[in-house]
């Protein structure tokens, strides 16, 4: 019974790269949700699709993150170009309308 | 405006007592409330859920979850904690009619021996 899966599961890139993040959700999920996690600023929703349509885009976020969703098995994560505060666990979580939402098991990343 | 307020940032308990961690939200619509948890290095489980119905609900590993529509509270009690229980759990409301999911900032459960 495959979860939502994400890889790489941890992620080092110096101060101006370009990083993509992948997440495949559980099959037959209609909502995906990336977030970001801080201990400080806790959950932060960056962008949150239903039936592949992007309905919230992360409003701060907008100018540097990226999420596509090309098909409903997968999706990405771009930051461009990545800074240090961008240092953090980043989730992809998938749910049925209205169901418990399944999360994945993170991407630790580290900007340098 | 929403919200979700998980007020214990931290709750220590031995092992073997009782615990209960509290969620207040505010918010006139309809809505289910859901609790999870998250150990350390990994996502968050979801743990149960209430929408309707016996305001009792029953979740994994001997969790339980009350609401109280007077309060305005949800919140997720455990006759006997094990050590295993030591985790950060999250309360959050979602709405029927659209996708907003609201989530508390966390209450750290630490269990001591």
């Amino acid at each position: 019974d495959a979860g939502v899966t994400q890889t790489p599961r941890h992620e080092v890139a110096e101060k101006g790269q370009t990083i993509i993040l992948k997440c495949e959700p559980v099959s037959g999920h209609n909502d995906l949700f990336w977030y970001r996690q801080t201990k400080i600023q806790g959950l932060e929703l960056l962008s949150y699709f239903r039936s592949k349509s992007l309905m919230e885009d992360g409003g701060a976020f907008k100018d540097r993150f990226k999420a596509e969703m090309l098909n409903s098995s997968f999706s990405t994560l771009k930051i461009q170009p990545t800074e240090p505060k961008d240092s953090a666990v980043y989730l992809c979580a998938s749910s049925l309308e209205q169901g418990a939402v399944f999360f994945g098991k993170g991407t630790r990343l580290t900007v340098v | 405006t929403q919200t979700v307020s998980q007020s214990d940032a931290h709750v220590t308990v031995f092992e073997g007592d009782s615990v209960e961690l509290r969620c207040n939200y505010s918010y006139g619509g309809s809505i289910y409330l859901s609790w999870y948890i998250q150990h350390h290095g990994h996502g968050l489980q979801f743990l149960l859920k209430y929408y309707s119905g016996n305001p009792v609900v029953q979740g994994v590993n001997g969790f339980e979850a009350e609401f109280s529509k007077s309060d305005s509270s949800f919140h997720l009690r455990k006759a006997s904690v094990h050590w295993s229980d030591s985790a950060v759990y999250f309360c959050a409301v979602r709405e029927y009619s659209n996708y907003q999911l609201i989530w508390g900032s966390g209450t750290k459960l630490i269990i001591k021996p």
